[in-house]
């Protein structure tokens, strides 16, 4: 069992580009999230997923997108990079109704300049 | 939505000596209070969890008590030791929350040799 695994681990953007951050589990599990976490802060929520084909919106969502085609996998998608969104981004997965215990992945360290 | 605040920011200890950090809440139907410990640079990951229908719960030497009037809860470390030194996230989640987990704000917690 790997988990949660994110790719990729770090990733310098310019201003404007976009990129997808990946998040896959192997646990089987229905739930899944994206938080963002900036420096000496909490964890935020962006994203959501209660199963695959349906998302929803955070605290954060604004300028990030999602999808969950299948149970395993949920990226983070941005779009027109701003230094705002700097921040390290965690995924997140948990299982069956009532588990409530969130499975972390390694985070992605993404820099905006 | 539910609110967690979390105090204090930051707390150092002498070896041996023991921790309390402590949360507050808003939705007084939130019904799950996991505890999170983050190492630096690392994933957070759950040390220990309470349930709305417990007062109490301990695993050696680390501790979470609830108090379901006041709508707060405590983390106790007892006998600290070096490795005891991260970053504290307490949460909480209402019933027919898809899951979603409110985190506090963190503890940044030092371990003084």
């Amino acid at each position: 069992n790997a988990g949660v695994t994110q790719t990729p681990k770090f990733r310098i953007l310019k201003i404007g580009q976009s990129m997808t951050l990946q998040c896959t589990q192997d646990m089987n599990h229905n739930y899944m999230y994206w938080y963002r976490q900036d420096p000496g802060m909490g964890l935020k929520l962006i994203y959501y997923s209660v199963g695959a084909g349906i998302t929803d919106k955070g605290e954060v969502p604004n300028g990030y997108n999602v999808s969950r085609s299948t149970t395993e996998d949920f990226p983070l998608r941005l779009e027109l990079a701003a230094p705002s969104q700097t921040s390290v981004y965690f995924c997140a997965s948990t299982g069956t109704s009532g588990t409530y215990e969130q499975y972390f992945g390694p985070g992605t360290r993404l820099t905006v300049t | 939505g539910e609110n967690v605040e979390q105090h204090p920011s930051t707390l150092s200890v002498q070896e041996g000596d023991s921790a309390v950090i402590k949360c507050t809440y808003s939705d007084s139907a939130s019904n799950y209070f996991p505890w999170y410990k983050q190492e630096l640079g690392k994933r957070p990951q759950l040390i220990i969890d309470i349930r709305s229908n417990v007062g109490e719960k301990k695993d050696q030497r680390i501790a979470v008590t609830l108090n379901k009037t006041a709508k707060h809860f405590s983390l106790h470390i007892t006998e600290t030791q070096p490795e005891d030194s991260a970053v504290y996230f307490c949460a909480a989640t209402p019933p027919f929350g898809n899951e979603k987990l409110t985190f506090g704000t963190g503890t940044r917690l030092t371990i003084i040799p």
